[in-house]
Order: C-alpha cells, then structure tokens, then sequence
C-alpha cells in the first residue's frame, strides 16, 4: 500500500532545461511535503518542502507545488544542470502523534545532460 | 561539524550471523531515526529513539531486529540471524526537534547477507 507514490522511475532532460519531477499520495492526513536529493552511495540530503497551508514554495532553482485537492505535489528544477543528476526522493508527514514520521516514494532518477 | 556518521559503511554477513550497524547523531541532536530501502524501493520507517527511549518502533520487524540509543554513545540497530531478505541499506537520521523540521541523514551502511 504506497502512500507516496513517484511514477516516473527516470527522467532525463537537457542542460538548461526544465526539470519537472512528479510525486501523489493518497493519504490526507498528510500535511507536510519534503523533496530529499540522493547522490550514489550517500544518504539523502533535504532539498526543499512545502506545508499544506502553501501551494508554492521556492528557493533558488527550485520550486516546490502541491495541488491539495488532486494529492500532487511536483519540484520544477530550472534551469536544470549536471550537478543535479541524482536520484529524487517525494516524502511526507501528517500532524498528530506520529509527526516525525517520513513516508517516501520510490524515487526518480534525474539524469541532466551537458 | 560533523554530520550524521555511520559506520560500517559497508557490512558483509553470512546468514545466521548478527550485524551492527551504529549510528552517531549530529552535535546537539538527541532524536534519532532508522530507515531501511530495499533494492528498488524508497526509504521505510524503522524506529525513533530518543536517548534511553525507544518513541516508535512500530516499523521494525517484530523478530530479529532491536535498537537503542544509550545515554552515552551511538545508536545502534542489531539484527541478529540475519537472512538474505535484510540485504538492505540503512540509513540513520538525526534532528534537534522530534516532532518539525527536516531529518539530516548519514550515508548509510550496506548490508549484505550472503
């Protein structure tokens, strides 16, 4: 039973581009949204997240959008570039006991080409 | 200022063996949190720890595997009579808070059971 759900295994787009990952979730007592970055052999390392209160959020080349009443959230990367080939991780929290709870996606393998 | 430091980094098992995977948290934080993924899959909740404290391990198989976060030093996950099934990464995360903000992870031990 996935909650968070990251359909599109890989994505591979062009240096400068636009990078749109994709991520739904069926749980709606979530209400807190990360997106994690995993390069090979490390652990993740957070990106950026958005609260159920927002429908964007951004920092940089970064941007952050949930669509509360689909249960879709999307990270837009512009322009995209080389360094930010990893792989994507979706993630979220719900309020209540268990808060510190992070459900993840499977993932998207990001690959920006020069 | 270091980060979240796991070791081993990689850990080679025979079945029926017992691994340790240790796990110290960023300077300042006391609440710890395993993950384990699978080949292919995303992240999964194990346990949270807070010293002394085991919060929720309600993601951590009943038989086999148990953690702890002593007063003085790491967190440690055993499992003991490991099984190929447990092949796995595991990742340790810290935060200052239990309950808001992102986790800050380590770059995980790999497990394999031979």
């Amino acid at each position: 039973d996935q909650q968070v759900k990251q359909n599109s295994p890989s994505l591979s787009v062009q240096e400068g581009r636009i990078s749109i990952l994709n991520c739904d979730y069926t749980n709606s007592m979530f209400d807190y949204f990360l997106w994690y970055k995993k390069y090979p052999a490390e652990g993740p390392t957070f990106l950026i997240s958005i609260s159920s209160i927002k429908d964007k959020n951004e920092d940089g080349r970064f941007t952050v959008f949930l669509n509360k009443s689909a249960k879709h959230l999307s990270l837009h990367i512009v322009p995209s570039q080389p360094g930010d080939s990893a792989v994507y991780f979706c993630a979220a929290k719900g309020s209540g006991g268990s808060n510190y709870k992070l459900t993840f996606g499977k993932g998207t393998l990001l690959t920006v080409n020069p | 200022n270091a980060g979240v430091m796991q070791n081993p980094r990689h850990l080679v098992r025979r079945r029926g063996q017992e691994a340790r995977l240790r796990c110290s948290p960023m300077k300042g934080h006391s609440h710890v949190y395993w993950y384990r993924q699978l080949p292919e899959e995303g992240l999964k909740f194990m346990v949270y720890l807070q010293k002394e404290n085991i919060i929720d391990e309600s993601g951590m198989p009943k038989e086999r595997f148990s953690a702890e976060f002593p007063k003085e030093g790491p967190s440690i996950l055993r499992i003991q009579q490991v099984v190929r099934g447990d092949s796995a990464a595991y990742f340790c995360a810290s935060s200052p808070l239990g309950t808001d903000g992102e986790l800050f992870f380590g770059e995980g031990s790999r497990l394999t059971v031979l």
